[in-house]
């Protein structure tokens, strides 16, 4: 099956940081979502982004799908957006569903 | 909308009992995901539903794991009996539409399941 993997596992910065979030995978995928775990476990999607490069406020995603990855650019980062990064991608094998990644841990210092 | 509700919070039991997850999803949605979140293995779909039916229950362990949709209100995943392996976190999911085209999906907050 699809191999997921996300770089790298874990990091720490300063507030005010900025920091690149990668996401590998091993075949071509029909999309692929990024999603925030925060420290109480909530998941929540960020990007939908099968392609191209998309911006929410500080937060930005390219996906280059024809290389198989894609980058969460997190810009000016803030304690808040400490948790867990996952980008899942969507396999066509057998039915339509999302594979998930590793992860990538972040904590931001005040 | 008070989102996708999942119960109970927490839950801890010995091997052996059967277990009890439940989700009620946003109403309106039509699609419904349970995942589980181990340390080992990540987040990983063990089933989901579209119109209370399954549609791709390949991501459930073993034949103690069972997961039904009575409604379009109410899903249940139910192991047993339970093993320890199984403590992990156990999240709900609901969405307008399929995953092949983008709908977003809506995750509850969890249940942490932990087998002594």
């Amino acid at each position: 099956g699809i191999q997921v993997e996300q770089s790298p596992p874990d990091l720490i910065l300063q507030e005010g940081a900025n920091s690149t979030l990668r996401c590998n995978f091993s075949d071509s995928v029909n999309n692929l979502q990024w999603f925030h775990q925060n420290p109480w476990g909530q998941l929540i999607n960020l990007f939908y982004i099968p392609s191209g490069t998309k911006q929410n406020g500080r937060l930005s995603a390219t996906t280059v799908a024809t290389e198989r990855y894609s980058l969460l650019y997190i810009s000016s980062s803030q304690t808040t957006d400490s948790g867990v990064y996952f980008c899942a991608v969507l396999t066509t094998s057998g039915t339509y569903k999302y594979i998930f990644g590793t992860g990538t841990r972040l904590k931001v210092l005040a | 909308d008070a989102g996708v509700i999942q119960s109970p919070r927490h839950e801890v039991t010995e091997m052996g009992q059967e277990v009890t997850l439940r989700c009620k999803p946003i109403s309106g949605h039509d699609y419904l995901f349970w995942y589980r979140q181990t340390m080992m293995r990540g987040l990983e779909l063990l089933i989901y539903f579209n119109n209370n039916v399954p549609i791709d229950d390949s991501g459930m362990p073993e034949d103690r794991f069972s997961a039904k949709m009575p409604n379009a209100s109410f899903s249940t995943l139910k192991i047993q009996p339970s093993e320890p392996r199984d403590s992990a976190v156990y999240f709900c999911a609901s969405s307008t539409g399929p995953p092949s085209s983008y709908n977003e999906q809506f995750f509850g907050p969890g249940t942490r399941l932990t087998v002594l």
